[in-house]
C-alpha cells in the first residue's frame, strides 16, 4: 500500500488565486513528520515546509501554509495568491519515526501550472 | 555556503562503462543519501549513510555502489551501465531537519 498519495497529478490555476495541493499519508506511527518540496523546470529540489505530527498548530512559512488534519490523515499544502513562478512540480514526503535513518517515503508528485 | 555539490550534472554513457558520480557536503551532517528520479514518478532511494564507514541500501540498489570514508562525501558508482539506469540522480545530506538536495544529475545509458 502506498504511503504518500498525491492524488492530482497536474493542476492548472488562475495567476493569484489560492491553490490547495492534496496529500495523504498512511502510517501507524504516532510521530512522524511531513515535508513539501518544490521542484521547479530547472531540476533543484527546494525545501518548502515542515510539519510535525504532534505540531498543534498548523505550518506556515510566507504564502504557504500546512493544512494537518491528523484524523484524516492529510497535510495538504496550501500556496496562497499564487505567483507564475509557483509553476512546478510538488513532492509530499513522510519521515517516520520509528525510521532512525532519516529517511523520508515520497509521493508521485503534483504538477502545477499557473496561468497568467 | 555550497551546501550539497554533486557532479557532473550532465552525464552520458555506453552500456557496460562504470562511472562515479560525486556528492560532498560542508554542512556536517551526518545523513547522506541517494536518490533517483524517473518521470511520473516520485523519488526512489538508491542508497544511504547514517555516518562515516556506514551505509546501508534503499528501495533500488541494484547496480548501485556506496562508500563513506568521509562526513563530507558520499560517492555513488555505477558499476556497469544498462539503459534502465538512465534517470535523473540527486544526493542529499540532513542532520534531523528537512533533506538538503544538490543540483542533480542527468544521466543517460545508451
Amino acid at each position: 500500500a502506498q504511503k504518500i498519495t498525491q492524488t492530482q497529478p497536474g493542476m492548472f490555476v488562475q495567476e493569484k488565486e489560492a491553490v490547495t495541493l492534496d496529500c495523504t499519508y498512511d502510517t501507524s506511527d504516532q510521530s512522524y513528520g511531513l515535508f513539501w518540496y518544490k521542484q521547479p523546470s530547472s531540476g533543484e529540489m527546494i525545501f518548502l515546509i515542515y510539519q510535525g505530527s504532534y505540531d498543534e498548530q498548523n505550518a506556515t512559512e510566507g504564502r504557504y501554509s500546512l493544512n494537518f488534519q491528523k484524523a484524516r490523515k492529510s497535510a495538504n499544502l496550501v500556496i496562497s495568491a499564487s505567483q507564475l513562478g509557483d509553476s512546478a512540480m510538488y513532492f509530499c514526503a513522510m519521515r517516520e519515526a520509528e525510521d532512525s535513518n532519516y529517511q523520508l517515503i515520497w509521493g508521485a508528485g503534483t504538477k502545477l501550472i499557473i496561468k497568467p | 555556503n555550497a551546501g550539497v555539490t554533486q557532479t557532473p550534472k550532465f552525464q552520458v554513457l555506453k552500456t557496460g562503462q562504470s562511472m562515479t558520480l560525486q556528492c560532498a557536503q560542508d554542512m556536517n551532517h551526518e545523513y547522506m543519501s541517494w536518490y533517483r528520479q524517473d518521470p511520473g514518478m516520485g523519488l526512489r532511494l538508491i542508497h544511504y549513510s547514517v555516518g562515516a564507514g556506514i551505509t546501508d541500501q534503499g528501495e533500488v540498489p541494484n547496480g548501485y555502489n556506496v562508500s563513506r570514508s568521509t562526513t563530507e562525501d558520499f560517492p555513488l558508482r555505477l558499476l556497469s551501465a544498462a539503459p534502465s539506469q538512465t534517470s535523473v540522480y540527486f544526493c542529499a545530506s540532513s542532520s534531523l531537519g528537512p533533506l538538503h538536495f544538490g543540483n542533480g544529475t542527468r544521466l543517460t545509458v545508451t
